[in-house]
């Protein structure tokens, strides 16, 4: 079955550089791709996401990238700002296929 | 338009009773997942369920979890005979379940159950 694997379990970046989390996915059936936001004491929020038909999205101060032939997807946050400390998730899932199934998460820290 | 609705937001249970968890999907969605996360976790999924149906419970402990989601009212997580190892925060998220957003999932803010 599917497994995706998400890099680095923590990252901490100066306020205002960028970050980036990757995800690898393993099954090339896979078309559908979120990132997910949890800030503490509350549940995931849907932040952005890209199905398999497109390389790039982009929303603001986030972006996330697609390689299908790779088989990775990344979320670039630029000019970080406090408010974007959270832990973030991965996720990839099938067409065919409702579940998700979820990277192990990233603690993102923005420091003052 | 009200987010997933998750109640009770904590819930306290000595080793042994039952705890019940709530789920309102989002007023037009009729899927509905299950996810427990412990601290410093990520989600791990439990149970898939549509109205009257369980699609997917390859997540879920076989004995002492069920959940169901009535044809009307929320759906009801419920956990018996709990242990100190349930404890943990449990996440329910909704989707339309439409073609193209099937695969969209919008989370509650979850109930954390604690077991003394």
């Amino acid at each position: 079955g599917e497994n995706v694997e998400q890099h680095p379990s923590t990252l901490s970046v100066q306020e205002g550089d960028s970050a980036v989390i990757k995800c690898t996915y393993s099954d090339s059936a896979s078309n559908y791709f979120p990132w997910y936001k949890q800030e503490l004491g509350k549940g995931p929020q849907l932040i952005i996401d890209i199905r398999s038909n497109v390389g790039e999205k982009k929303d603001q101060r986030i972006a996330v990238t697609l390689n299908k032939t790779a088989k990775h997807f990344s979320l670039h946050i630029t000019e970080t700002q406090p408010e974007d400390s959270a832990v973030y998730f991965c996720a990839a899932s099938m067409g065919s296929n409702y579940q998700l199934i979820w990277g192990a998460g990233t603690k993102l820290i923005i420091k003052p | 338009n009200a987010g997933v609705m998750q109640n009770p937001r904590h819930l306290v249970r000595r080793r042994g009773q039952e705890a019940r968890l709530r789920c309102s999907p989002m007023k037009g969605h009729s899927h509905v997942y299950w996810y427990r996360q412990l601290p410093e976790e990520g989600l791990k999924f439990m149970v898939y369920l549509q109205k009257e149906n369980i699609i997917d419970e390859s997540g879920m402990p076989k004995e002492r979890f069920s959940a169901e989601f009535p044809k009307e009212g929320p759906s009801i997580l419920r956990i018996q005979q709990v242990v100190r190892g349930d404890s943990a925060a449990y996440f329910c998220a909704s989707s339309p379940g439409l073609a193209r957003a099937k695969n969209i999932q919008y989370f509650g803010a979850g109930t954390r159950l604690s077991v003394l």
